[in-house]
């Protein structure tokens, strides 16, 4: 069965510190991957999505970026952080059908 | 563009009443429609979705029926429990190379005893 996992699942980092999140996902091959964020009290925002290797679309312009070094792993950055930054950052991926399944989630705390 | 929108939140039920939450949409094609839960500290999951105009999705005692003529695709319970605590949210999908999800906002649901 497959498996989407994320870390940090926790993380305080003070302003303009650079970050790193991680997700892979298990037990499946060529996913398509999505970063989200949920903002406190909101709903969940696309930031990037990934159908292959190397291949990342960005849904809104940010202070973030991401990379896909490889098939099943989808990493999000930021050189520095913003108070804006703090959030609910979900991974998520398919298999081109209809239904995403989601990681759980890595709460940023940016200080 | 596409759409959901949800009924606002929090809501508050006392245990085995009947939960209603409101979810309509608008969308450009024929979306797949969903319902995920959210639980405290935890990411999105699948509750339960409806594929076309009048499927019925259900699941631990959740349903919501796609209706098309309303755009809508309203959740269900008839008895709910304190574990249904949770934000619930609905979705939208239109396929095109990528999953394209559009999310409600969420409604927080809290079951007292």
């Amino acid at each position: 069965s497959q498996t989407i996992h994320q870390w940090p699942a926790t993380l305080v980092q003070p302003v303009g510190s650079p970050l790193s999140l991680e997700c892979t996902v298990e037990g499946t091959s060529n996913p398509n991957l999505y970063w989200y964020r949920q903002a406190a009290g909101r709903g969940l925002q696309l930031l990037f999505y990934s159908v292959g290797i190397g291949q990342i679309s960005s849904e809104v312009p940010q202070n973030l970026s991401a990379s896909r070094p490889q098939d099943r792993q989808f990493i999000l950055s930021s050189k520095k952080l913003l108070l804006s930054d703090s959030g609910f950052y979900l991974c998520a991926w398919d298999q081109g059908g209809e239904t995403q399944y989601f990681g759980p989630g890595t709460r940023l705390l940016v200080l | 563009g596409d759409s959901v929108t949800q009924m606002e939140g929090p809501v508050t039920l006392s245990e085995e009443a009947f939960l209603t939450i409101n979810c309509t949409y608008t969308a450009t094609g024929y979306p797949s429609l969903f319902w995920y839960v959210q639980y405290p500290g935890e990411g999105l999951q699948l509750l339960l979705k409806a594929t076309k105009a009048d499927d019925k999705g259900s699941n631990k005692g959740f349903e919501a029926t796609y209706r098309k003529e309303t755009t809508s695709f309203h959740l269900e319970k008839g008895s709910v429990q304190v574990s249904d605590s949770a934000v619930y949210f609905c979705a939208l999908s239109l396929s095109g190379g990528y999953q394209k999800v559009t999310f409600g906002t969420g409604t927080k649901l809290q079951v007292i005893p």
